[in-house]
């Protein structure tokens, strides 16, 4: 059974840094695996969609990239800024699509 | 305006009061999923369509129902809600469960049973 994990659950980052939020999966066995954000309240917004033959997809300020071997994905998100406040979900898709419980990211003027 | 529709927004409701919450996409699209999400539990699928007739069970089906009869419309039924029922629900659809393309969520319903 696949099993998605994000550590950490909240990361608190002043505005203008870069970071990383990380998402593991147990299962290679996938066809892709997509990056969500999730406003208060709101629903998911679908961000990025790594296919399994891809290293990585980048849109405007953000880039993920995907280790099968792994079991691991990130999400880059360049100069960060308050707007990027949100809670960020991956995931995996095997068929079935399995989410982490999501990293909440507040970024600080 | 591609989206995906569910109504309504909130509901507050007593235990063993049937409910609908509708869901419609306007995408063409074959899959369709029901998403309750919870509190530490995240994000569990209940069922989920890949076309029209074609349902299935996810991990958390106890107590729902669902039915495909367009393509369009995925309806999530409670027979007899009961309080552990009480979560934010998504409705979500894509192209195809096969082929690579991302998930569109509606904007939720979050439902009370008391």
């Amino acid at each position: 059974k696949q099993e998605v994990t994000q550590i950490p659950a909240a990361l608190s980052v002043p505005e203008g840094e870069n970071l990383v939020l990380n998402c593991s999966f147990t299962d290679s066995a996938i066809y892709n695996l997509q990056w969500f954000r999730q406003d208060p309240g709101k629903g998911l917004t679908s961000l990025l969609l790594i296919q399994s033959s891809q290293r990585e997809q980048t849109s405007g300020r953000l880039n993920a990239s995907l280790d099968k071997s792994s079991g691991r994905s990130t999400l880059y998100i360049a100069a960060s800024q308050p707007g990027d406040s949100a809670t960020y979900l991956c995931a995996a898709s095997g068929g079935k699509l399995t989410f982490g419980k999501g990293i909440t990211l507040s970024v600080r003027p | 305006e591609a989206q995906v529709t569910q109504n309504p927004r909130y509901l507050i409701t007593v235990t063993g009061k049937k409910l609908t919450v509708t869901c419609s996409q306007n995408m063409n699209h074959e899959y369709m999923s029901w998403y309750r999400q919870d509190p530490g539990l995240g994000l569990r699928q209940i069922y989920y369509s890949m076309n029209v007739e074609v349902t299935d069970k996810g991990d958390v089906p106890e107590g729902y129902k669902v039915s495909r009869k367009e393509k369009r419309n995925f309806p999530l039924i409670l027979e007899s809600p009961s309080p552990n029922q009480t979560s934010l629900y998504f409705c979500a659809s894509s192209l195809s469960n096969r082929v690579n393309s991302p998930l569109h969520f509606g904007n939720g319903t979050r439902l009370t049973v008391t």
